[in-house]
């Protein structure tokens, strides 16, 4: 059975580029959540996806997006790129209906560089 | 940034001593997790708490929802070379479902 899985698994863009990345929930899942893990630091919320519709988003600017997929698959777009925005980026899905009691599974993440 | 605060930063301990480590909000919460991630990896679920005063065991794991519902705590029992990571708690507001806030981690070191 396997897990979330996310690709690519590294990345180097150029600021001021756009990037997809993409994330297939564990299967049997249909709610996915992005988030974005800087170096040390904890992973912050970007937004959460279920039904194809963005259902919760933290603080984060426009310029990144997402979508859902009808398969449940989902992808994060992120535009205008800063070196800032440098990091690690982790999906996490759930089946709604069982997240309280089995939370959120996380996949390995993709590691975005910009320069 | 951060909006929850876990200490300790970093622990370095012997093999098996016990670990103690804390999570604070000023906010209330209506769900608790911690996580663990080792390098290369995602966070992986350790324990999930739903109630104040919760007290749940996974192994040599005891996690527990404060009484506040500000607070969180977990304590790891006998540590073992396997248990080097870094720690998450990550909190969800009762109105923000599906939305985590995570500390910014413990990190273990064991050594022989």
């Amino acid at each position: 059975d396997a897990g979330v899985t996310q690709s690519p698994t590294h990345l180097i863009k150029t600021r001021g580029q756009q990037v997809t990345l993409r994330c297939s929930p564990k299967s049997g899942h249909d709610t996915v959540s992005w988030y974005q893990q800087a170096l040390g630091q904890g992973p912050q919320f970007i937004f959460q996806y279920y039904e194809e519709e963005e259902r919760q988003r933290g603080n984060f600017p426009d310029r990144f997006s997402g979508h859902q997929f009808p398969n449940y698959s989902s992808e994060l777009n992120v535009n205008a790129l800063l070196l800032g925005d440098s990091a690690l980026y982790l999906c996490a899905s759930t089946l709604l209906t069982q997240a309280a009691n089995y939370g959120y599974t996380f996949g390995s993440g993709t590691r975005l560089t910009v320069v | 940034g951060q909006q929850l605060n876990q200490s300790p930063q970093s622990m370095f301990i012997q093999e098996g001593e016990d670990v103690s480590m804390n999570c604070t909000s000023s906010s209330i919460f209506n769900t608790w997790l911690w996580y663990k991630q080792e390098p290369g990896e995602g966070p992986v679920l350790l324990i999930a708490l739903y109630k104040a005063g919760e007290l749940t065991s996974n192994g040599r794991l005891t996690a527990q929802f404060g009484i506040t519902r500000k607070d969180s705590f977990l304590n790891i029992s006998a540590s073992i070379p396997s248990d080097v990571g870094i720690y998450f708690c990550a909190g969800q507001l009762s109105d923000s479902w599906g939305k985590f806030q995570f500390g910014a981690g413990t990190q273990v070191v064991v050594t022989p």
